[in-house]
């Protein structure tokens, strides 16, 4: 069965240093997606990055990046130049193949100090 | 940008009240989800839409039920609402193979 694994319930890092979240999956697809989503205390969730299975390249966005690595089936969030506000919870997610449903893992709360 | 509104914010409700939890969403998309949020156990989905008046369980869909009569709006039902569904409430929707866009969720206490 499909799930997604991320051990660090948490996680400090000082503000202007980089900081790995780690997510891995598990599937026997071929075809799948993974993302990654912020969840600030307010409660929204909020869409940061997307791999797919089949891209070459890692991706990025802005200050994002996604270390996928798929014979490991990781798929770790890369955050560079940490802000106060990347405070938040952080959770990976996989889309299964022929589906528009998402797999959550358990989420990394990661705190930035100053 | 997409819009996805839930009713409420938070919720107090007592137990064995029927709770109508509403979500709206202004982008014309097929599908729309319900999930709940759990310290410790990530997002579960309970239900999920790909079209009008279609439904379908998701992981945790016992105690629950849903409605879609318009395309934009998706209802999530607690037919008789228990202290174990108190939780966070999050709405979604998406169309093809987009990200899911997320409602500010709704938070739900059962005394």
């Amino acid at each position: 069965a499909q799930k997604i694994t991320q051990t660090q319930p948490g996680m400090f890092v000082q503000e202007k240093e980089a900081v790995t979240l780690d997510c891995t999956y598990d599937t026997s697809d071929q075809s799948y997606g993974l993302f990654w989503y912020k969840q600030p205390s307010s409660g929204e969730m909020i869409f940061l990055i997307y791999q797919g299975s089949y891209d070459e390249q890692n991706a990025t966005e802005g200050r994002y990046s996604l270390n996928f690595q798929k014979a490991r089936k990781s798929a770790n969030l890369v955050i560079s130049a940490s802000q106060l506000g990347d405070s938040a919870m952080y959770f990976c997610a996989m889309r299964e193949a022929n589906t528009d449903k998402l797999i959550f893992g358990t989420g990394t709360r990661l705190q930035v100090f100053p | 940008d997409v819009k996805v509104t839930q009713s409420s914010r938070y919720l107090v409700k007592r137990t064995g009240e029927k709770v109508f939890l509403e979500c709206v969403q202004d982008m014309d998309h097929e599908n729309m989800f319900w999930y709940r949020q759990d310290p410790g156990l990530g997002l579960r989905l309970i239900y999920f839409s790909y079209d009008v008046k279609m439904k379908e369980k998701g992981d945790i869909p016992e105690g629950y039920s849903v409605s879609r009569e318009k395309k934009e709006r998706f209802s999530l039902i607690l037919e008789s609402a228990s202290t174990n569904q108190t939780s966070m409430y999050l709405c979604a929707s998406s169309q093809g193979n987009q990200p899911q866009h997320f409602g500010d969720g709704t938070r739900l206490s059962i005394l």
